[in-house]
């Protein structure tokens, strides 16, 4: 059974930089595409980005500027990092598994079937 | 960019009820929709993918239709499990966005 887990500061200064790891197990990193969402307190979830297993990444047009993620294969750990936070960015983070469905046509699309616990960020000086 | 927009954003209902919750986009997109489930403190747990299709170990009580503009995800007999916020999401590789959420509480 696929597990991952969310691991960082709690605390995070305004205009610092947000970094977090995920950590999977009983799954190979380099098999799928790993993602990050967040859910400020009270509020729905928002799709930070993700990371395909040979590194390359898609982002949120709206958090793209400030966001990184990486990821780490000997280690089977990815990871994000977000820049110049305010107190907007505080949420709940989660990592996620992307797994992909292939219609007939030759496209297909992803779904989001294994999520860590969460970690709450909060941005505060 | 795509929106979602999810009705109602909460309703309350009995168990045993049939549950109805939509999700439209802002322009056509085929069946490219997944549906969450989540419950206080806890990560999402996929419903449905590709509009449609029931996840592994998910009741069949829950399913998904639609295509285009219009989805919806019905629960055909409400359980007490099933009190929580439910999901959409846009389902592009590209563009993952989520709904705003429909929240089922117990009447």
């Amino acid at each position: 059974q696929v597990q991952l887990q969310e691991s960082g500061p709690g605390l995070v200064k305004p205009s610092e930089t947000l970094s977090l790891t995920c950590s999977v197990s009983g799954d190979s990193i380099s098999s799928y595409y790993w993602s990050w969402i967040r859910q400020p307190p009270g509020e729905g979830l928002e799709w930070i980005g993700y990371i395909s297993y040979s590194g390359g990444t898609t982002y949120n047009p709206s958090l793209k500027s400030r966001v990184t993620i990486s990821v780490d294969t000997s280690k089977n750990q990815f990871s994000l990092s977000l820049s110049s936070v305010t107190a907007a960015d505080t949420a709940v983070y989660y990592c996620a598994r992307v797994s992909p469905y292939y219609y007939g046509s030759g496209t297909y699309s992803f779904y989001f079937d294994f999520w860590g616990p969460g970690t709450l960020v909060t941005v505060s000086s | 960019d795509i929106q979602m927009t999810q009705s109602p954003s909460s309703l309350s209902a009995s168990v045993g009820d049939r549950v109805t919750i939509t999700c439209r986009a802002s322009q056509s997109i085929a069946s490219y929709l997944n549906w969450y489930q989540q419950k206080p403190g806890k990560a999402p747990n996929l419903l449905i993918y590709a509009a449609s299709s029931l996840q592994s170990g998910v009741p069949s009580r829950i399913s998904g239709s639609g295509s285009g503009t219009d989805f919806t995800l019905t629960i055909s007999s409400l359980q007490p499990e099933d009190f929580a916020t439910y999901y959409c999401q846009l389902s592009y590789t590209t563009s993952l966005t989520f709904g705003g959420g429909t929240k089922v509480e117990i009447k």
